[in-house]
């Protein structure tokens, strides 16, 4: 069964700073890696998807980054922002119907 | 142009009695999802419609939790007989399956369930 798991749980930084946010998979069959932002009480905004054959995906000062040979993600956020503050949840789609498998998440807090 | 729309966005019921919760997708997507999230779960999917059948209902967690959608579009989710442990955000995404490994799903802002 695929397990999906997002370290730290939690993370502070100060404005300006890059923020680094990490996945790990167990299975690397998966056909793709999507990113959201999840904002307190609210649903989920997608942020990025990563196909399986592709390495990494940009949207402004956001990129994410794909091995599946390590099973792992990353997003990097350039300069963050206090609007920026919210939890990251990634999600690895583990079979053909779309089914996503979702890491518990990072809350970031990022400070004026 | 318009989300996915869930409704109703909160929800409080008493333990024993059925609830419906509803979904709108995106127009023109073909596959609908449900998932629960709890504090102690997490994110879970539930089930999943390609049009109007649902090719995997493998998330739902017992016989009190059916689903369906009609039109290819709209979907509703019943819980009957409500338990405390029901209580959660229900998420409802949408997508537009152009191959499997392009499948972004959108989701709702979900119906916050509690049950008493």
């Amino acid at each position: 069964k695929q397990e999906v798991t997002q370290i730290p749980a939690a993370l502070s930084v100060p404005e300006g700073e890059n923020l680094v946010l990490n996945c790990s998979f167990t299975d690397s069959a998966i056909y793709n890696l999507q990113w959201f932002r999840q904002d307190p009480g609210k649903g989920l905004t997608s942020l990025l998807l990563i196909q399986s054959s592709q390495r990494e995906q940009t949207s402004g000062r956001l990129n994410a980054s794909l091995d599946k040979s390590s099973g792992r993600s990353t997003l990097y956020i350039a300069a963050s922002q206090p609007g920026d503050s919210a939890t990251y949840l990634c999600a690895a789609s583990t079979d053909s119907w779309g089914k996503l498998q979702f890491g518990a998440g990072t809350q970031v807090v990022v400070t004026p | 142009g318009a989300g996915v729309s869930q409704s109703p966005s909160n929800k409080v019921t008493e333990k024993g009695k059925d609830v419906e919760l509803r979904c709108d997708p995106i127009s023109g997507h073909t596959a609908l999802y449900w998932y629960r999230q709890s504090l102690g779960q997490g994110l879970e999917f539930l089930i999943y419609f390609q049009g109007n059948s649902a090719p995997d209902k493998s998330g739902l967690p017992s016989d009190r939790f059916s689903a369906e959608r009609t039109g290819g579009s709209v979907s509703t989710l019943t819980i009957q007989r409500t338990q405390q442990e029901d209580s959660a955000v229900y998420l409802c995404a949408s997508s537009l399956v152009v191959s499997a490994s392009a499948n972004e799903q959108f989701f709702g802002p979900g119906t916050r369930l509690t049950v008493l």
